[in-house]
């Protein structure tokens, strides 16, 4: 495509509800990201894939989320038993290969809201 | 540990004035440097980035931005804002070598006067 898609774009879930973000990297991207941004706040670093390979997962907050990305192209973040904590905008990124100087893309983010 | 501090929360300027975003960056090596713009509901659109070369860098929309090593900074500049220009705008740091996990600042929000 010619962007980064992700869905939902919002979603409210109850806490204690497992949720799943999807994100659509730009085609042939290697690289993909996922960062969270509270209000107010700048992104922050949450999970990094190269391809199907999950190489940093050291920003996840807790064991409540995991993230994959089985064939190397869409991603999806799970977070389960949600908490109000976890209310937050989830952006998605990619890149071809953000070492050698590509830019980093992101997408609109998933506005999580839990309640 | 690499950190970004944007000292500025809110900045407001009128329309035609020149705008400056003050950027610096905790970093043992040298880093790269970035800035993206954020519109109100959507994601980070990049501005310009800093990998090595010229210290001065053009971007799109009209900025550009200057790496100072000696003062760990990289500073955002505009001649002459725009009020299309009223976003929320954040400078962050990746590592070289690396440069997949960036690290951002805590934003600066610009308000254009008209």
């Amino acid at each position: 495509g010619a962007g980064v898609s992700q869905s939902p774009r919002y979603k409210v879930a109850k806490r204690g509800q497992d949720v799943a973000l999807r994100c659509d990297p730009i085609s042939g991207h290697v690289s993909l990201f996922w960062y969270q941004q509270a209000l107010g706040q700048g992104p922050e670093f949450l999970t990094y894939f190269q391809n199907e390979a999950q190489l940093d997962k050291s920003g996840l907050p807790s064991d409540r989320f995991f993230a994959e990305r089985p064939e190397g192209s869409v991603s999806t973040l799970k977070i389960q038993r949600t908490q109000q904590e976890d209310s937050a905008v989830y952006l998605c990124a990619s890149s071809l290969n953000p070492s050698s100087g590509n830019t980093i893309y992101f997408g609109e983010g998933s506005w999580l809201t839990v309640v | 540990a690499q950190s970004v501090t944007q000292p500025d929360i809110h900045i407001t300027v009128s329309e035609g004035a020149s705008l400056e975003l003050r950027c610096n960056y905790s970093y043992g090596a040298t880093p790269y440097l970035f800035w993206y713009v954020q519109s109100p509901g959507q994601g980070l659109q990049l501005l310009l980035k800093y990998f090595s070369g010229d210290t001065l860098v053009q971007g799109i929309k009209g900025f550009e931005a200057e790496f100072k090593r000696s003062q760990s900074s990289f500073n955002l500049r505009k001649p002459s804002v725009h009020w299309s220009d009223a976003a929320e705008y954040f400078c962050a740091v990746g590592a070289q070598g690396g440069g997949n996990k960036l690290t951002f600042g805590t934003g600066t929000q610009l308000k254009v006067e008209l």
